[in-house]
């Protein structure tokens, strides 16, 4: 099992679509989530950790499942801009490293 | 937030020669700094964790005499691709954590290296 798994993309949704991305870890002993995104030929900008109460941040809701391991990031009226590429961000136990997953590319279109 | 800043954006540069990235953290010490390589369409993968006044920690499959890391001070880490061959074509990224622990990763601007 990969460290770090998401679904497979692109996603292409229209503008105001709802739109869930799934990530699944393999540590368990993992305790540090976090949503990125990534424009096309930039860098990763952090988007929001994940707490295991969940949070939301404006149309963004991103949920933590331990026993599944199991995180999930929901984009709601989704925007033009929205579209990159989210990435799954995992922190490595015992080390200060962070294990990314490939990406999930979404395209929001007119 | 932090910033961490990354130079060149973007080089070019004959096979055979080497090239010096840089890394900054310009608003806060970093004693740790991590490099990655993308590929296109790939993940970011890591390479390396340069510690601030030690050796670096190469992950496996990544050639130390190939990719030289040196971090001299709290707020500069360089990687030098030495003797760069076509295939090292690709989007390196550096990183910097405040501190340890759950905090989230700063990263440079990357470095997009094309070899010729």
């Amino acid at each position: 099992r990969k460290e770090v798994e998401q679904d497979p993309g692109p996603f292409n949704v229209p503008e105001g679509a709802t739109v869930a991305f799934n990530c699944t870890y393999s540590n368990s002993a993992s305790q540090s989530f976090f949503w990125y995104r990534q424009d096309c030929r930039k860098e990763p900008k952090l988007l929001m950790s994940v707490y295991s109460s969940g949070n939301e941040d404006g149309r963004f809701t991103a949920q933590l499942n331990r026993a599944s391991q199991y995180i999930s990031l929901l984009i709601r009226d989704s925007k033009l801009s929205d579209s990159a590429t989210y990435l799954c961000v995992v922190n490595k136990p015992g080390y200060s490293t962070l294990t990314f997953g490939k990406g999930t590319m979404l395209l929001v279109s007119p | 937030g932090a910033v961490v800043s990354q130079h060149p954006s973007r080089v070019i540069c004959k096979s055979g020669t080497s090239v010096k990235i840089e890394c900054r953290s310009l608003d806060f010490q970093a004693t740790t700094m991590f490099w990655y390589r993308q590929f296109p369409k790939q993940s970011l993968m890591l390479m390396a964790t340069s510690n601030e006044g030690s050796k670096a920690t190469y992950e496996q499959g990544v050639e130390k005499d190939k990719f030289l890391i040196n971090h001299a001070s709290l707020t500069l880490s360089t990687l030098t691709v030495t003797s760069a061959h076509p295939e090292d074509s690709s989007f390196y990224i550096c990183s910097a954590r405040i501190r340890q622990g759950n905090t989230e990763a700063f990263f440079g601007q990357g470095t997009r290296l094309t070899v010729v």
